[in-house]
């Protein structure tokens, strides 16, 4: 079965520094990775998907990369600002019975000061 | 504006009854799902549903239902046979093939008393 596992579970930071968020999952056969980014008390929004072929994924600030051969995705966060202060979580799809369910990892949550 | 509602934002019930929670989303995604979030933990699958009329139990089944009778809405009851209600409800969809992407809802807090 497959477990996503995300270091470190917590981050605090100050403005302006770089920031990688680590995701690792055991099993290799995925259709893709997802990052999501997690207000308190609100759903989930996405921020980057990666598909299996594929090595990273950017939007503005952020990067996300992809090694599927050793199970690793990271998530960059470039000089990180307060409103980058949230949980965020990854996210695997691989084959599972024909379906595409997928398997979350248990989130960083990152708080940034000024 | 497109998206997926879920309704209430709050609810509160007392213990031994039963609730539903609402899901909407007019994406026109074929796959639908049900997640609980628990403090400190990742998020579970309840159930899903990947065409109209049709649905899998996921990892923690045990005490919801579902129905899935328009592709727009995937409504969960939470019935009196589930033992620790009380959570953090996250619906989500997508085109439901394997490279797409996963969008969710606000939430329903759910408070079982």
């Amino acid at each position: 079965k497959q477990e996503v596992t995300q270091i470190p579970a917590a981050l605090s930071v100050p403005e302006g520094e770089n920031l990688v968020l680590n995701c690792s999952f055991t099993d290799s056969a995925i259709y893709n990775l997802q990052w999501f980014r997690q207000d308190p008390g609100k759903g989930l929004t996405s921020l980057l998907l990666i598909q299996s072929s594929q090595r990273e994924q950017t939007s503005g600030r952020l990067n996300a990369s992809l090694d599927k051969s050793s199970g690793r995705s990271t998530l960059y966060i470039a000089a990180s600002q307060p409103g980058d202060s949230a949980t965020y979580l990854c996210a695997v799809i691989g084959p599972t019975g024909g379906s595409y369910i997928p398997t979350f990892g248990r989130g960083t949550s990152l708080i940034v000061h000024p | 504006d497109g998206g997926i509602t879920q309704s209430p934002k709050y609810l509160f019930r007392k213990e031994g009854q039963n609730v539903t929670l609402s899901c909407e989303q007019n994406l026109n995604h074929d796959a639908m799902y049900w997640y609980r979030q628990d403090p400190g933990q990742g998020l579970r699958l309840i159930y899903y549903s990947q065409i109209v009329n049709d649905f899998q139990k996921g990892d923690i089944a045990e005490g919801y239902s579902v129905s899935r009778e328009k592709k727009e809405s995937f409504p969960l009851t939470v019935t009196s046979a589930q033992k620790n209600p009380t959570a953090f409800y996250l619906c989500a969809s997508s085109k439901g093939r394997a490279f797409d992407e996963q969008y969710f809802g606000p939430g329903t807090r759910l408070t079982v008393t």
